[in-house]
């Protein structure tokens, strides 16, 4: 109940093309749903997060969906560039009332956008 | 890398030796975590620390422990290493916990082999 499953495991997308990335989870309790961008060599940085309380954030060219029911959410990258060519992890957590935010994983996206 | 370094940054080693890896930050965050990232996996939670001292276990913490002595140093130890344990090896910092689920920043990463 605690994982979450991330799909598909790589991607291959033309250039100005649409990027999808999928994660379904288990655990109900999860209240905080992060995407993480990898580059090769480098630490995973926060690229974009949302809550159960909206079905969807946009910034830039990067937009998570939320279906609460479905327990499902999805990162979109509009006019993919060479540049987002890394590996993509989504994430989830639940609130613990001030303790530690534990986040759980999923397996990684690897993407390759094709100029 | 937001302030955050680790130390060694490759490290190659023979089974049953100890190992110790670094973390050191320079932000003044309170929580530190140690993860590991393998290929199918993602990133799996080893331990964390809600402050100097306090500590606890993650999801895979058999075969590791950590001490933090010092606000911005988080050791994590492998007392007899194992080729199990041949991983990346990244740190992570947040400001707060689970009440207000503030952004984890990652550290570059240690790459670990043991032979």
């Amino acid at each position: 109940q605690q994982q979450v499953k991330q799909s598909p495991q790589s991607l291959i997308v033309q250039k100005g093309g649409i990027s999808i990335i999928n994660c379904a989870y288990e655990n109900t309790a999860f209240d905080y749903f992060p995407w993480y961008q990898q580059f090769p060599g480098k630490g995973p940085a926060l690229l974009i997060a949302i809550r159960p309380d909206v079905s969807e954030k946009k910034e830039g060219r990067f937009t998570i969906s939320f279906n609460k029911s479905a327990k499902q959410f999805s990162l979109h990258i509009m006019d993919s560039q060479p540049g987002d060519s890394a590996t993509y992890f989504c994430a989830a957590s639940k609130n613990y009332g001030g303790a530690t935010n534990k986040l759980i994983f999923g397996t990684g996206t690897l993407l390759a956008v094709q100029p | 890398d937001a302030g955050i370094t680790q130390s060694p940054r490759h490290k190659v080693t023979e089974t049953g030796t100890p190992v110790t890896l670094r973390c050191h930050q320079t932000e003044n965050h309170r929580y530190m975590y140690w993860y590991r990232q393998d290929p199918g996996h993602g990133l799996r939670l080893i331990h964390y620390s809600y402050g100097v001292k306090d500590t606890d276990k993650g999801e895979v913490s058999d075969g590791y422990s950590v001490s933090r002595s010092k606000t911005e140093d988080f050791l994590l130890t492998l007392e007899s290493a194992t080729s199990s344990q041949t991983s990346v090896y990244f740190c992570a910092i947040s400001s707060a916990g689970g009440g207000s689920h503030n952004e984890q920043f990652f550290g570059p990463g240690t790459r670990l082999t043991v032979l």
